[in-house]
């Protein structure tokens, strides 16, 4: 079952401009982490936030956690085509012995050169 | 930079047909994940290995899906027989550890397409 939601599901801007991409969740987590994905390839991770930080900035990513609300956003800032690919949240769970990620089903970013 | 190896990257088999993936993890990582990806849909869990043994594979379809990592290194995951809803990305990610904190490095993937 997929834990996280992403809004939008598609979001089309121009170079140069910014991108937002939001998530929501549902149960408690320890962590979150944004992961991308390029057309047809693996998962790249980009960042993981704690549940006790609001903030995190990593180059041109900046990424915030309200677990009141229990929903993040990831910030591309100044954007370009090579950030054109998919975006999914991923929150952990404790199951099995082990922690497991839980992946949304995405943001699908196009950035217009 | 290490990477995680997959093969094959594509794979078209019949219906009823057998067919296996195999990974190579990063060196000197424990756990290993299988991941499957239905087009247009974040991936999802089928099985997780520590070293050698299952941790879990509670939603591994296990009349017709088999994973093991006998030696705890590489991994091969295998369907027999496939079924036409089998189609998707198969996904192999390994981390150090299982610590919520220990980041999943993801291979190129293995797009099977029953037909």
């Amino acid at each position: 079952s997929q834990q996280g939601e992403e809004d939008p599901q598609a979001l089309s801007i121009q170079e140069g401009e910014n991108a937002t991409m939001n998530c929501s969740y549902k149960t408690s987590i320890n962590n979150l982490q944004w992961y991308r994905q390029n057309s047809g390839r693996g998962l790249v991770h980009l960042i993981l936030i704690r549940s006790n930080e609001r903030e995190k900035h990593s180059g041109r990513l900046r990424v915030t956690l309200d677990t009141s609300k229990k929903s993040s956003s990831l910030l591309i800032t100044a954007s370009r085509a090579a950030d054109t690919a998919s975006y999914f949240c991923a929150t952990d769970a404790y199951g099995a012995g082990s922690y497991q990620l839980t992946f949304g089903k995405g943001t699908k970013l196009s950035v217009i050169p | 930079e290490a990477e995680v190896a997959q093969s094959p990257r594509y794979k078209i088999t019949e219906k009823s047909q057998a067919v296996a993936f195999w990974c190579d993890p990063i060196s000197g990582h424990a756990t290993l994940y299988w991941y499957r990806q239905i087009l247009g849909q974040g991936p999802e869990l089928l099985v997780q290995f520590q070293d050698e043994s299952v941790v879990d594979d509670s939603q591994l379809p296990k009349d017709r899906f088999s994973a093991e990592r006998l030696k705890g290194v590489d991994s091969t995951l295998k369907i027999q027989p496939a079924e036409l809803g089998d189609s998707a990305m198969y996904l192999c990610a390994s981390s150090l550890s299982d610590f919520s904190t220990d980041t999943q490095y993801f291979g190129p993937g293995t797009r099977l397409t029953v037909l």
